[in-house]
C-alpha cells in the first residue's frame, strides 16, 4: 500500500464548480509535490512545498490553489476550471534537497486522482 | 536546463526473459542521480532504482539493474526475468543541483510482457 493518500480517487466537476484534492503523508518528509499527468505523457511538475511553504510554482494558472495546512498534508484547490485540466493529478512526498549523505532521496507517490472537467 | 531522453516509446518481451529500457540525460552538474519509476495502470508512480553519479558500481535492487555509462550519460535499466506484473510504462528523471526539487520525467516506455 501506498504511504501517500489522495482523495478523491475519481472527481467529476463543471467548469463552475469548486472542488478541492486532499493528499496525506505520515513519512516526516518536508517536501511535497503537485504534479499533473495527461494521458501518454510524463507527470509535469506543477508546484513544490518546503516546510509547508510555496518554494516552487511552474506558472501554473491561478484556477489552481494550492495549500499545505501542516507538514503531512497538501491541497489543491480546484475553480473554473477548463475542460483541458482534465487529467491526472499525482502528489508526492520526499526529503528536502539537498539531500543528506546516503539517501536516496526518491519521491513517494500517491495513487493520485484521475479529475474529468465537463 | 536537463534534457531527458527516452528512445522507446514501447518495448515487448517475452516473460522470464530480460529486456533494457534506454534513458540518456543531458546535465551540467558535477555531482547528479538518476531515478528510474514505474507507473502501472493503475496511476501510481513506484520508485524502483537509482543511481548516483559518483557511484562506483552500477546499481541493482532485486531484478532491476542500471547499466550506467558516465561518460555517455546514460543510465539504461535492465529487468530480469520479466513477469507480466512487469507490464507498464517506465520513466527516468535525472536529479541534480541545477534542478534540485525539480524533478523532470523522460517521455516513458511502455513495456509489454507477452506469456
Amino acid at each position: 500500500d501506498t504511504e501517500v493518500t489522495q482523495t478523491p480517487k475519481h472527481l467529476v466537476m463543471g467548469m463552475t464548480n469548486k472542488k478541492s484534492l486532499k493528499c496525506e503523508q505520515h513519512m516526516g518528509h518536508r517536501a511535497m509535490y503537485w504534479y499533473k499527468q495527461k494521458a501518454k505523457k510524463p507527470p509535469e511538475l506543477m508546484f513544490v512545498y518546503s516546510y509547508e511553504k510555496l518554494s516552487i510554482n511552474e506558472s501554473v494558472p491561478s484556477r489552481f490553489s494550492p495549500e499545505c495546512p501542516n507538514s503531512s498534508l497538501l491541497n489543491l484547490h480546484l475553480h473554473a476550471l477548463q475542460p483541458e485540466d482534465s487529467a491526472l493529478y499525482l502528489c508526492a512526498s520526499s526529503h528536502l534537497f539537498p539531500r543528506e549523505q546516503g539517501m536516496t532521496g526518491e519521491l513517494f507517490f500517491g495513487e493520485g486522482s484521475r479529475l474529468t472537467v465537463l | 536546463a536537463q534534457k531527458i531522453t527516452q528512445t522507446q516509446p514501447g518495448m515487448f518481451v517475452q516473460e522470464k526473459e530480460a529486456v533494457t529500457l534506454d534513458c540518456t540525460y543531458d546535465t551540467s552538474d558535477p555531482s547528479y542521480g538518476l531515478f528510474w519509476y514505474k507507473q502501472p495502470s493503475s496511476g501510481e508512480m513506484i520508485f524502483l532504482i537509482y543511481q548516483g553519479s559518483y557511484d562506483q558500481q552500477n546499481a541493482t535492487e532485486g531484478r532491476y539493474s542500471l547499466n550506467f555509462q558516465k561518460a555517455r550519460k546514460s543510465a539504461n535499466l535492465v529487468i530480469s526475468a520479466s513477469q507480466l506484473g512487469d507490464s507498464a510504462m517506465y520513466f527516468c528523471a535525472p536529479d541534480g543541483e541545477t534542478s534540485g526539487s525539480r524533478l523532470t520525467f523522460g517521455e516513458g516506455t511502455q513495456l509489454t510482457v507477452n506469456p
